[in-house]
């Protein structure tokens, strides 16, 4: 079975320091990843993705992830953390094949402290 | 990418009544996917509702619980059945989606149950 696996449950960093949320994924051959945010009362909203092509994947906010196959890891990344980046971050996955749906990790909660 | 209005955003239940939520999407697509975000946790798939056909529950839900319609291919509703106060969670509807995002989701449905 698909598993996405976010091992923080928290990430705390100080404004300005750069920031990491990790992420894991299980899906064998060409894994779909996303990155989503979700600030509180509010919907999900869509970061980036990595489906094929360059490794880095920049998108938005600043926010970028590294493909990592070796690793089977999807790392969100950011240089400079903003207290406004305070949020639930999910990491998610589908199978490369059709209409399946998205797999989500458990959620990291990143607090950028001033 | 498909746009998706979800109706209703919240509202308050008495325990033993029932919801019905409504996704209506401003395409035509094959697969409409039902998540549930229990507080403060990530979404699980509840099911995928499928134009044509019964939908397909993920282990731990079940249809008299869940009953979803899928009446044609921009439309589907999902019911939560005799409510508890477990049953408190927000509630999502997803596509598949052209474009960049790869997926749309509703704006979900935010649930309290007294």
């Amino acid at each position: 079975a698909q598993s996405v696996a976010q091992p923080e449950d928290q990430v705390n960093v100080a404004e300005g320091n750069p920031l990491t949320v990790k992420c894991t994924y299980s899906v064998s051959g060409n894994p779909y990843l996303f990155w989503y945010v979700q600030y509180p009362n509010r919907g999900l909203q869509f970061l980036l993705k990595y489906i094929t092509g360059d490794n880095l994947v920049k998108g938005s906010y600043g926010f970028e992830a590294e493909f990592n196959k070796s690793q089977t890891s999807f790392h969100l990344k950011k240089p400079s953390a903003l207290v406004s980046d305070s949020a639930l971050y999910f990491c998610a996955e589908r199978q490369n094949s059709g209409n399946t749906p998205l797999v989500f990790g458990k959620g990291t909660r990143l607090s950028v402290i001033a | 990418s498909a746009v998706i209005s979800q109706k209703p955003s919240r509202d308050i239940c008495q325990r033993g009544t029932s919801l019905t939520i409504q996704c209506q999407v401003d395409s035509q697509v094959t697969m409409m996917f039902w998540y549930r975000q229990q507080p403060g946790q990530s979404l699980t798939l509840i099911a995928t509702a499928n134009q044509g056909s019964e939908a397909t529950y993920e282990s731990g839900f079940v249809i008299d619980k869940f009953p979803i319609s899928r009446p044609n291919l921009t439309f589907s509703t999902l019911t939560v059945s005799n409510m508890s106060p477990e049953d408190s969670s927000i509630y999502l509807c997803s596509v598949v989606s052209a474009g960049e995002y790869g997926y749309t989701f509703g704006s979900g449905t935010r649930l309290t149950v007294v």
